[in-house]
């Protein structure tokens, strides 16, 4: 079955960055977009951007334009989302999802807390 | 970022039904771009509920469904029961953003 499978929690100091990994598997990676959302604490989602995993073109939202990075192995079936410059605000769930007609998101990945604390 | 409102909660007693609201603008749902609804049960990933405004996923209850109609759409739950205790999402995409924008949310209580 088509499934989206994250890395584990990470903890990090502020102004480090983070990185965190989705693995795609039961469908061709390529075909579809990974788009990114992420969740604080007691929020609502927050959509993150996206990445095509075919041409690896990608699109980020305003609010992380600058400090947010999308990137994608294709011959291990995984996105990743690195995230710089780290602020306590940046504490949250990451989600991966996958893009399919009509620009709906399923599957998600399973989330990762990231915690940024000094 | 441009979002789509939602009310912050609804509640019902078993097997009434519901609504929850999702109001956008003319940059998202009335332009005509699809709204899908995702709940999410606590601690859980969201999970795709309603896509292209009314269509369920496969395995999906009937008891949901969803509408559309100018700038607003609307999920109904309807012989509501306990395991709908969640948070529920609108979703659409926004042209003035050239990205995507979710609901503020919703939280069903069952009575």
């Amino acid at each position: 079955q088509v499934q989206l499978v994250q890395s584990g929690a990470e903890v990090k100091e502020p102004g480090a960055s983070v990185k965190v990994s989705c693995k795609a598997s039961g469908y061709t990676f390529t075909s579809y977009a990974i788009h990114w959302v992420r969740q604080a604490p007691g929020q609502r989602l927050e959509w993150m951007g996206w990445i095509n995993a075919g041409n690896a073109n990608t699109k980020y939202s305003q609010e992380f334009q600058g400090r947010v990075t999308f990137t994608r192995d294709t011959s291990a079936s995984t996105a990743y989302m690195e995230l710089s410059s780290l602020k306590s605000e940046d504490t949250a769930v990451y989600y991966c999802a996958r893009e399919g007609p009509p620009r709906k998101f399923d599957p998600w990945g399973q989330g990762t807390l990231v915690t940024v604390s000094s | 970022q441009s979002v789509l409102t939602q009310p912050p909660s609804v509640s019902g007693a078993p097997g009434q039904r519901v609504t929850i609201s999702c109001t956008g603008s003319s940059s998202n749902i009335g332009a005509g771009y699809d709204v899908h609804w995702y709940q999410q049960l606590p601690g859980i990933a969201p999970k795709l509920l309603i896509y292209g405004n009314t269509n369920r996923p496969s395995g999906v209850p009937d008891r949901f469904s969803g509408s559309k109609s100018g700038t607003s759409a609307s999920l109904a739950i309807s012989g509501l029961q306990a395991e709908d205790e969640a948070d529920y999402y609108c979703h659409s995409y926004d042209s003035s953003l050239s990205g995507y924008v979710f609901g503020t949310g919703t939280k069903v209580t069952v009575l």
